[in-house]
């Protein structure tokens, strides 16, 4: 998995398989995290966010779980299709009026057919 | 509705050139974001416009700047290019900034300095 900072890691899965991208954020303060996906020659899109009170949160075949006491965030993609091939990364804000979040530098999910 | 837009789509400079960069936010958005993205690595932020003024800056130099028009469109400039700056260039835009409201991002200027 990835940390807010450097190296891309890159994940390989089949078709139809789950995914699971993790990324450990460095500040104990953050309250509020999102993962976005962007696609090659394309801005990120918000994937899903969840808020610090929160542990897990579900969306259309994307769950995020939030650990706060080990400071790990990660993106479960189920059956994953082709099309979900991408760099996701997250990203995370501060409480106490810092609304410029700090983005990871991203996992490649390579989905093979 | 249209999303955020910016232009150009492609850019190469040479070094010591300087270069502007332009984004259009969501119709209705006050907030414009700007963030830069090096090959292989995270947004890094650059500027935060809101209402027409600047409401934060990353850890950039002063030859990067900026601007928010009343419309909220929204300029960014560099000037003095460095090969370190090629990289793409990256604006979002928000409701209103308020810190809780999502950012939503154009497609990006790549920016090439040889």
């Amino acid at each position: 998995g990835e940390s807010v900072g450097l190296h891309l890691p890159t994940l390989s899965v089949q078709e139809g398989d789950n995914s699971i991208i993790n990324c450990a954020y460095s500040n104990s303060a953050s309250d509020y995290f999102i993962w976005y996906k962007q696609e090659s020659g394309k801005g990120p899109q918000f994937i899903i966010d969840i808020r610090s009170n929160m542990d897990k949160r579900q969306g259309q075949r994307v769950t995020v779980l939030l650990n706060k006491t080990v400071k790990h965030l990660s993106l479960q993609i189920a059956a994953t299709q082709p099309g979900d091939s991408a760099v996701y990364f997250c990203a995370e804000k501060g409480s106490g009026g810092s609304y410029i979040p700090t983005f990871g530098r991203g996992t490649s999910l390579i989905v093979h057919p | 509705e249209a999303g955020v837009t910016q232009s150009p789509t492609h850019l190469i400079k040479t070094r010591g050139q300087q270069v502007t960069l332009r984004c259009s936010p969501i119709s209705g958005h006050t907030s414009v974001y700007w963030y830069q993205q090096a090959l292989g690595l995270g947004l890094q932020f650059l500027l935060w416009y809101d209402e027409g003024e600047e409401r934060n800056r990353g850890n950039f130099p002063p030859r990067f700047s900026g601007r928010q028009f009343p419309n909220y469109s929204s300029e960014l400039n560099v000037n003095a290019l460095e090969l370190e700056d090629s990289a793409l260039y990256l604006c979002a835009s928000s409701l209103d900034g308020q810190g809780n409201d999502e950012q939503y991002f154009g497609p990006g200027t790549r920016l090439t300095v040889t």
